[in-house]
C-alpha cells in the first residue's frame, strides 16, 4: 500500500466551477499537508500548506485534513482555465524535515 | 530573481552512456533534492544533501550518483542509463529550519531524460 494515493485523473470541469481533490494517507505521523500545481513540462510549486487538522483558505483555494480521517482536500471556487494543471498532495511528519512524500498528482482541466 | 535552474532541459542519451544532469540555485538554500519522475507518477525522492551530508534513499540504484561541490550546485549522474531511466529529474532545494517548522521546496523546471 502507498502512504499516499490519490486519484489521477483527469478531471475535467467548467469554467467557474468548484473543484475538489482528494488524497489519504496511512502514515498518521504526517503533520504538515502540501499541495503543489505543476504544469505541463514545468516543476511543482507550492500553491499552500496545512500544519496539522483544520482548514486553511487563499483566494480562491481552500485545503483541509481530517486526520481522523486520513484524508486531506483541495477545493478550489470559481475555477479558471489558467487553473489546468496537475495538482500534487504531498506530506511529511514533524521529525523528518527534509523529506516529503508525494501524491501521483490529479490532472485537472477547466473547460472555458 | 531567486531560482533553482537546471541543465539541459533535455537530455537524449544512449543506452548504457554516462550522463551527468546539472542543477544551480541562487537561494542559498542548505538543501538539495533530486527526484525522479516518471509520467504520471509521484516524484520519487532519490537522494539529498544537507549542507555537505549525502542521504541516499534505500530504493535508489547505484546507477545514480550524486555530487554537491558547493553549495549552489549539484550534479545528478546516471552511470549506465537503462531505458527505464527515461523520465524528468527534478532538483529541488529548500532551508531546513534548524527549530523545525515548515520548509518549502522550491523545484526547477527539470530535465527530461530520453534513453535510446
Amino acid at each position: 500500500q502507498k502512504e499516499v494515493e490519490q486519484d489521477p485523473g483527469p478531471l475535467s470541469v467548467p469554467e467557474g466551477a468548484i473543484v475538489s481533490l482528494n488524497c489519504t494517507y496511512s502514515n498518521s505521523a504526517f503533520q504538515y499537508f502540501m499541495w503543489y500545481r505543476q504544469y505541463s513540462r514545468k516543476g511543482p510549486e507550492l500553491l499552500m500548506y496545512t500544519y496539522s487538522s483544520g482548514n486553511k483558505e487563499d483566494g480562491r483555494f481552500t485545503a483541509q485534513v481530517d486526520k481522523s480521517s486520513k484524508y486531506i482536500s483541495l477545493f478550489i471556487r470559481d475555477s479558471q482555465p489558467s487553473d489546468s494543471a496537475t495538482y500534487l498532495c504531498a506530506m511529511r511528519s514533524s521529525s523528518s524535515a527534509s523529506k516529503i512524500i508525494f501524491g501521483s498528482g490529479t490532472r485537472l482541466s477547466i473547460r472555458p | 530573481d531567486a531560482m533553482v535552474i537546471q541543465n539541459p532541459r533535455y537530455q537524449v542519451t544512449q543506452f548504457g552512456k554516462p550522463v551527468t544532469l546539472s542543477c544551480s540555485q541562487t537561494l542559498n538554500h542548505n538543501v538539495m533534492y533530486w527526484y525522479q519522475q516518471k509520467s504520471s507518477q509521484a516524484p520519487k525522492l532519490l537522494f539529498h544533501y544537507y549542507d555537505k551530508d549525502f542521504n541516499n534513499e534505500a530504493d535508489t540504484p547505484d546507477n545514480f550518483q550524486s555530487r554537491r561541490p558547493n553549495t549552489s550546485f549539484c550534479f545528478l549522474d546516471i552511470r549506465s542509463p537503462g531505458l527505464g531511466d527515461a523520465a524528468m529529474y527534478l532538483c529541488a532545494t529548500s532551508r531546513v529550519p534548524l527549530t523545525g517548522g515548515m520548509n518549502e521546496q522550491f523545484f526547477g523546471p527539470g530535465t527530461r531524460l530520453t534513453v535510446l
